[in-house]
C-alpha cells in the first residue's frame, strides 16, 4: 500500500502570513494533484503536477513536485482567510486504473 | 450539468441494516470511484470501475458491494452496517482513466451506524 504522510497535520496562522504544507512518501507517483475541501463539500482540484521538479503557481499558491517523484509541497504567501480549508495531496499510482492515493490532509485556518 | 449528485445527504442506521448510497454523473465518465473520509486519514478508496460492468476493490472494500450497470450510476452497498463503517462517504468520477484526469466530487453522504 502507497502511503502519504502530510504535515503539518493543523496550521492556524494570521492573514497575509507565508506557510508550506508538505507531502511525502516511500513512494514514486506517476503524478501528484493537490485538492481543497470546505466543510460539508467533496474535494475540488487545485492542480496535478506531473514531471519530477515540476512547479505551478497558481495565484499566490506555489505547488512543486519532487525530483524522485516521491514528495510534494504547496507553499501559499499572503495567507486571506479565503484559504481556510482541508488540504489534501493524491499520489496518481500507475497503470490503467489511476487510482488515487490520498494522503493525510493538513487543515488550515487563516484568521484576521 | 448537476455534476456528481450524492443521495442521501446524512443517514443514521442501527447495526446489521442494511442500505445502498446512490452516485450518479451527468458528465459521460468512464471512471467513478467510492471513498470514505475519516478523521486524520485522508480518502480512502473503497471500490472503483473503469467503465459499465466492470468494479474492482480498492484499499478498504470489506463490507461493500459495487456495481455499474450505466456509465451514469455507481450505487454503494452496506450489506450488515457496523460501528466501524460510520464515516463521510463520497463518491467522485473522471473523464479518462490510466491519466492524471480531474476527478470530481460530489457532496458527501454522512453516514453514522449506532
Amino acid at each position: 500500500t502507497q502511503l502519504l504522510e502530510q504535515s503539518p497535520q493543523f496550521l492556524s496562522i494570521q492573514e497575509g502570513e507565508n506557510l508550506t504544507v508538505y507531502c511525502n512518501s516511500s513512494s514514486v507517483f506517476s503524478s501528484l494533484q493537490w485538492y481543497r475541501q470546505e466543510p460539508g463539500e467533496g474535494p475540488v482540484l487545485l492542480v496535478t503536477v506531473v514531471t519530477g521538479g515540476e512547479v505551478k503557481k497558481l495565484k499566490r499558491l506555489t505547488f512543486q513536485f519532487g525530483d524522485a517523484r516521491k514528495d510534494s509541497s504547496l507553499h501559499i504567501t499572503a495567507a486571506q482567510p479565503g484559504d481556510t480549508g482541508l488540504y489534501l495531496c493524491a499520489g496518481v499510482g500507475t497503470g490503467t486504473a489511476s487510482k488515487l492515493t490520498f494522503g493525510t490532509g493538513t487543515r488550515l485556518q487563516v484568521t484576521l | 450539468n448537476a455534476g456528481v449528485t450524492q443521495t442521501p445527504k446524512f443517514q443514521v442506521l442501527k447495526t446489521g441494516q442494511s442500505m445502498t448510497l446512490q452516485c450518479a454523473q451527468d458528465m459521460n465518465h468512464e471512471y467513478m470511484s467510492w471513498y470514505r473520509q475519516d478523521p486524520g486519514m485522508g480518502l480512502r478508496l473503497i471500490h472503483y470501475s473503469v467503465g459499465a460492468g466492470i468494479t474492482d476493490q480498492g484499499e478498504v472494500p470489506n463490507g461493500y458491494n459495487v456495481s455499474r450497470s450505466t456509465t451514469e450510476d455507481f450505487p454503494l452497498r452496506l450489506l450488515s452496517a457496523a460501528p466501524s463503517q460510520t464515516s463521510v462517504y463520497f463518491c467522485a468520477s473522471s473523464y479518462h482513466r490510466g491519466r492524471p484526469d480531474t476527478q470530481y466530487f460530489g457532496p458527501g453522504t454522512r453516514l453514522t451506524v449506532l
